[in-house]
């Protein structure tokens, strides 16, 4: 099983700053099938970013995904007030699909 | 437009059983995977068990496994869940999700709202 390790816990940052998100995958993600999900308090996870570099349908271009292999990268050029969320990581190159633990984007 | 909407979630005592379902809507229901995956209260996104369009290929976390049972009735356009043998640490919100893709290598490309399990006497 591939365990996904997200950095940091919690990320604190002001609106119109630049937020870096980080997943640590245990072994090499197969074919880059890494993907990001945004939750909202009391809302289902959204889709934001598949094959670790490309935004889904309707997803802003302020946010962009990058990296291969272990290291992945998840960044958000221009924080608007609506992208403080939980976000999370996901493997799913080989069974079981994992996520990873998440990161809280909070208002600083 | 794709919708998922899960039902059946509730209040239950440990050792009780509960069946979950999702009825799906706007696109070749039988042709994608679908999955459950658990958020049990502050905490992150657990996995729990696929199925594949033609019901021929799932899994299940361990932490199910022998309990849980994943069906779908293509006709119906509807995902099921049986869960029996429920524990207080299979509290959680449900959703019901959506494989991207006909293939195994699929992320979660839709969602369901969700549905809340409490097991607690």
């Amino acid at each position: 099983e591939i365990v996904l390790t997200q950095s940091p816990g919690t990320l604190s940052l002001s609106p119109g700053e630049r937020a870096t998100l980080s997943c640590r995958a245990s072994q090499s993600v197969s074919s880059s099938y890494l993907a990001w999900y945004q939750q909202k308090p009391g809302q289902a996870p959204r889709l934001l970013i598949y094959g670790a570099s490309s935004r889904a349908t309707g997803i802003p271009d302020r946010f962009s995904g990058s990296g291969s292999g272990t290291d992945f990268t998840l960044t958000i050029s221009r924080l608007e007030p609506e992208d403080f969320a939980v976000y999370y990581c996901q493997q799913y190159g080989s069974s079981p699909k994992t996520f990873g633990q998440g990161t809280k984007l909070e208002i600083k | 437009e794709v919708q998922l909407l899960e039902s059946g979630g509730g209040l239950v005592q440990p050792g009780g059983s509960l069946r979950l379902s999702c009825a799906a809507s706007g696109f070749a229901f039988s042709s994608y995977a679908m999955s459950w995956v658990r958020q049990a209260p502050g905490k992150g996104l657990e996995w729990v068990s696929p199925l594949s369009g033609s019901s021929s290929t799932t899994y299940y976390a361990d932490s199910v496994k022998g309990r849980f049972t994943i069906s779908r009735d293509n006709s119906k356009n509807t995902l099921y869940l049986q869960m029996n043998s429920l524990r207080a640490e299979d509290t959680a919100v449900y959703y019901c999700a959506k494989g991207s893709s006909m293939r195994s290598d699929y992320y979660f490309d839709y969602w369901g709202q969700g549905t809340l399990v409490t097991v607690s006497s």
